[in-house]
C-alpha cells in the first residue's frame, strides 16, 4: 500500500527566501506525481506534476524534483512571498490504480 | 470552460440526518473521484466512477456512505444517519479519461451537529 509522508508539516519563513518542500513515497511504482496548492477553505491547485519518466518540472520561481527509486520529490520555491502562503501537498499516482494518495501536506507561512 | 463543480459548498446536518453532496465533473469529463479531507488530515480516496458504473470503491466506508454518477445529471454522494466523525471537507475530481490528471472542485464543508 502506497504511503506518502510530507516534511516538514509546517515552516515559517521570512519573505525574499529559497525554500524546499519535501515528499517520500514508500512504493517507487508510481504513473506520476503531483505538487498541489491548498489555500484555507478552498480547493486544491494543481501546480506541478511530473511523470514518472521525468526528472523535474519547472513553472516560474517553481521547480519541482522527483527521484523515483529513491522515492522523493522536492517542491522548490525561489524568492518566497507572503502570497506562497498555504498548504503544499504532494500527491501519487500509482501504475495499478487512478486514485491519487495524498501526503499530509506542508503548511508554509511567508513573513512580509 | 467552467471547472469541477460542487454543491453545496457548506451543510450543516444533524446526527441521523442524510447528507447528500453533488458534484458536476468538466464539461468533457466523464470519470469523478470522491475525496475526504478529515480535520488536520490529509486527503484519502473514498471512491472513483464513470458514467452509471463504480469502478473502485475501495476507501469507502462499508456502511452509511453511497455514490453515484448516473447517466444524466451530477455524481452524488450519500451519507446516511450522520454521526459527528463524518465532519469533514469532501472534494470531487474528475478527468477525461482514465490515468489522466484530476481537476478538484472547491469542496463541499460538512458540519455534524
Amino acid at each position: 500500500k502506497q504511503e506518502v509522508t510530507q516534511i516538514p508539516a509546517a515552516l515559517s519563513v521570512p519573505e525574499g527566501e529559497n525554500l524546499v518542500l519535501n515528499c517520500s513515497f514508500t512504493d517507487s511504482a508510481i504513473y506520476n506525481l503531483q505538487w498541489f496548492r491548498q489555500d484555507p477553505g478552498k480547493g486544491l491547485t494543481s501546480l506541478l506534476l511530473i511523470q514518472s519518466s521525468q526528472r523535474e518540472q519547472t513553472s516560474g520561481r517553481l521547480n519541482a524534483s522527483l527521484d523515483k527509486s529513491s522515492g522523493r520529490s522536492t517542491l522548490y520555491i525561489a524568492a518566497s512571498q507572503p502570497g506562497d502562503s498555504a498548504t503544499y501537498l504532494c500527491a501519487v499516482k500509482d501504475n495499478a490504480g487512478n486514485m491519487l494518495t495524498f501526503g499530509g501536506g506542508t503548511r508554509l507561512m511567508v513573513k512580509p | 470552460n467552467a471547472g469541477v463543480m460542487q454543491n453545496p459548498r457548506h451543510l450543516v446536518r444533524r446526527r441521523g440526518q442524510e447528507a447528500r453532496l453533488r458534484c458536476s465533473p468538466m464539461k468533457g469529463h466523464s470519470h469523478v473521484y470522491w475525496y475526504r479531507q478529515l480535520p488536520e488530515e490529509g486527503l484519502k480516496f473514498m471512491v472513483y466512477l464513470q458514467k452509471e458504473n463504480i469502478i473502485d470503491e475501495s476507501g469507502m466506508p462499508k456502511e452509511r456512505f453511497s455514490a453515484e454518477f448516473p447517466k444524466e445529471g451530477p455524481s452524488i454522494l450519500r451519507i446516511q444517519q450522520v454521526v459527528r466523525g463524518d465532519s469533514a471537507a469532501y472534494f470531487c475530481a474528475s478527468s477525461p479519461r482514465s490515468m489522466q490528471p484530476q481537476h478538484f472542485g472547491d469542496g463541499t464543508r460538512l458540519s455534524i451537529l
